[in-house]
């Protein structure tokens, strides 16, 4: 069973575009919410993190937002640049280095 | 910091064959890794949590004599896949973080397992 679901499943944006992510999750246990960047052939890639307490986290061109009451959290790709296209998986757990509950991926494309 | 090393990156052998993929963190000690699979465009799925110096703990629907997990020190867990067949042809990861809890897991780049 899927505890984060993760949509969209694939997304282009242009170069220069914001690409969006969202993920939704139903157990309230969970407290850590990292997003992954993984590349073909390659394992993720932590990208950035947020716990529940605050609603939005920053780090150059990404950014998480979260809404607790809603259970929703999204990743936000500033300015995407074709080097960003991959697969970005978000994720869950109750705690941070407990093992991890992935959403089902999104395969981003960013065209020149 | 907080590098993962997964050795090997590809492997191809036959049916029957039984195969080691070992995972270690370079840079820092863990008590616990983590093993998942992934199949092609698929997500990452857990296998098992591998605990230094005790047995692995398995996810529902892992054979534990299948996938035989041993974590020996901070540094090392190792899976092996014993007699395997062609459905267990898939790439396997392993993810470990730092003692002390609270931090992030890093992964390492994978295991690509191929059966003939």
């Amino acid at each position: 069973q899927q505890q984060v679901k993760q949509s969209p499943q694939s997304l282009i944006v242009q170069k220069g575009g914001i690409s969006i992510i969202n993920c939704a999750y139903e157990n309230t246990a969970f407290d850590y919410f990292p997003w992954y960047q993984q590349f073909p052939g390659k394992g993720p890639a932590l990208l950035i993190a947020i716990r529940p307490d605050v609603s939005e986290k920053k780090e150059g061109r990404f950014t998480i937002s979260f809404n607790k009451s809603a259970k929703q959290f999204s990743l936000h790709i500033m300015d995407s640049q074709p080097g960003d296209s991959a697969t970005y998986f978000c994720a869950a757990s109750s705690r941070t280095g407990y093992a991890l509950n992935f959403g089902k991926g999104t395969s981003l494309l960013v065209t020149p | 910091g907080a590098v993962v090393s997964q050795h090997p990156s590809r492997v191809i052998c036959k049916s029957g064959t039984s195969v080691k993929i070992e995972c270690r963190s370079l840079d820092f000690q863990a008590t616990t890794m983590f093993w998942y699979r992934q199949f092609p465009k698929q997500s990452l799925m857990l296998m098992a949590t591998s605990n230094e110096g005790s047995k692995a703990t398995y996810e529902q629907g892992v054979e534990k004599d299948k996938f035989l997990i041993n974590h020996a020190s901070l540094t090392l867990s190792t899976l092996t896949v014993t007699s395997a067949h062609p459905e267990d042809s898939s790439f396997y990861i392993c993810s470990a973080g730092p003692l002390g809890g609270n931090q992030p897991q890093h992964f390492g780049d994978g295991t690509r397992l191929s059966i003939l």
